[in-house]
């Protein structure tokens, strides 16, 4: 079945601009995060969302950071007035939750989309 | 969440079972232990999880001790294509906790 989809794969901005990364979950995951991952960095979590719940946003680095999910489904990611620190691969995951609401189920990956900030 | 603390790197020749090692030793008794593998430029790609048990599925087992305090990833039959960086992450029940990665192993698989 379909993975996690997203887009683009790559994208090269200037500094300063703002720049809108796209994700999409797999169809019935309820949970989704976004996690970043720069050249020689572990993962760093970013945000997550679930359901109608207000996102968990305690990892987005600082207010340059957004992100929305429409209608339980797409997400996207906002950066505005980018810098060169962003630049980075940003990954998307779902996942499923259990019948109690607990984050057992195991997340699955996009490819991430690889950011270059000149 | 428990910290993990894996070998930075493991060379395994192919056709030979992989095993890599984790420890956990703060675990905690609502805390689950993942496995994810990164290939390169790739997205991470869940392998298995446990809590107690020993698991098994198509693509590794997952062997837990007793104690809980370490576990090993199995893979019985390795291929060039499962080099990669492995994962080994605890988490724990929480409502949506995240997954919090650290620096994994290095596996080389050798022809």
């Amino acid at each position: 079945g379909a993975g996690v989809s997203q887009s683009p794969s790559n994208k090269v901005t200037e500094k300063g601009k703002d720049v809108e990364l796209r994700c999409d979950p797999i169809s019935g995951h309820t949970a989704l995060y976004w996690y970043r991952q720069s050249l020689g960095q572990g993962l760093e979590f970013l945000i997550y969302f679930q359901g109608n719940s207000a996102p968990d946003k305690s990892g987005l680095p600082s207010d340059r950071f957004s992100a929305e999910r429409t209608g339980g489904s797409v997400s996207t990611l906002t950066i505005q007035r980018t810098q060169q620190e962003d630049s980075a691969v940003y990954l998307c995951a779902s996942s499923l939750q259990d019948a109690w609401g607990r984050g057992v189920q195991p997340q699955h990956f996009g490819d991430g989309t690889r950011l270059s900030i000149l | 969440d428990a910290k993990t603390t894996q070998p930075p790197s493991m060379d395994c020749a192919e056709g030979r079972a992989a095993n890599l090692p984790c420890n956990h030793s703060t675990i905690s008794g609502n805390e689950y232990v993942y496995w994810y593998r990164q290939i390169h430029s790739q997205g991470p790609q869940y392998i298995i999880h446990g809590l107690k048990n020993n698991e098994t599925n198509e693509m590794a087992s997952l062997i837990i001790t007793e104690d809980r305090k370490s576990s090993t990833l199995i893979l019985p039959h390795a291929t060039l294509r499962d080099t990669a960086v492995y994962y080994c992450i605890v988490r724990a029940l929480e409502y949506g906790n995240k997954l919090v990665f650290g620096a994994g192993t290095i596996l080389r698989v050798k022809s």
